[in-house]
């Protein structure tokens, strides 16, 4: 069976703020992907990255940045100098052998003026 | 590339009719494409799983005849809710992957179900 767990449920800061979306995954497979998505209020999902189990590279672009440590089995989610325009809610999803995606519940992130 | 239609993006039918979705691969070929749904504030529950010319696989609790899925061709499939009812109200989104990376789902912009 596959998890994830996303522990925010709804996260608020102000612009410019640095936020972090946890994400933490249970598997047994050796071989899995890691995604993040974007849902704005239009419903649509918005890919932002991939992560393979056997790349612990850290990754940034832009304003994001993403912290993957199969130590912990956690996959985190960096927005630096967050902007209104990034509110939405935020999905981690994981899968594996069964190619079948396990989403989180997701982080709904509010940025204020 | 890897883009993924819906068709409607949003219905609102009445209860005890039937209404289909359509999900098209508009630029590649999708093997495998996946139903699911989400209801508000909550996450995407996968409904079912097809594979181009054979039966759909649901998830367990999801009726099969009530959520008929049929994929025809490489790029559509067909999401039918028979005999809707209320509680079928939901967003409904599919994803498709194809030959090459099948590890990738691409997304549909989703379709807003209202059951009055």
């Amino acid at each position: 069976a596959q998890k994830v767990t996303q522990a925010q449920t709804e996260i608020s800061v102000v612009e410019k703020e640095d936020v972090t979306l946890d994400c933490v995954y249970e598997t047994r497979d050796t071989t899995y992907y890691l995604f993040w998505y974007k849902q704005p209020p239009s419903g649509e999902l918005v890919f932002l990255i991939r992560r393979n189990s056997f790349d612990e590279q850290n990754e940034i672009s832009g304003r994001y940045s993403w912290n993957f440590q199969k130590s912990t089995s956690s996959f985190n989610f960096t927005i630096t100098a967050s902007q209104v325009v990034d509110s939405a809610v935020y999905f981690c999803a994981l899968t594996t052998s069964n190619y079948k995606l396990t989403f989180g519940k997701g982080t709904l992130l509010t940025v204020n003026p | 590339g890897a883009v993924v239609s819906q068709h409607p993006s949003w219905v609102i039918c009445k209860s005890g009719t039937s209404v289909k979705i359509e999900c098209r691969s508009l630029d590649f070929q999708a093997t495998t494409m996946f139903w699911y749904r989400q209801f508000p504030k909550q996450s995407l529950m996968l409904m079912a799983t097809s594979n181009e010319g054979s039966k759909a696989t649901y998830e367990q609790g999801v009726e099969k005849d009530k959520f008929l899925i049929n994929h025809a061709s490489l790029t559509l499939s067909t999401l039918t809710v028979t005999s809707a009812h209320p509680e079928d109200s939901s967003f409904y989104i599919c994803s498709a992957s194809g030959t090459a990376i099948t590890y990738e789902q691409y997304f549909g912009p989703g379709t807003r179900l209202t059951v009055t």
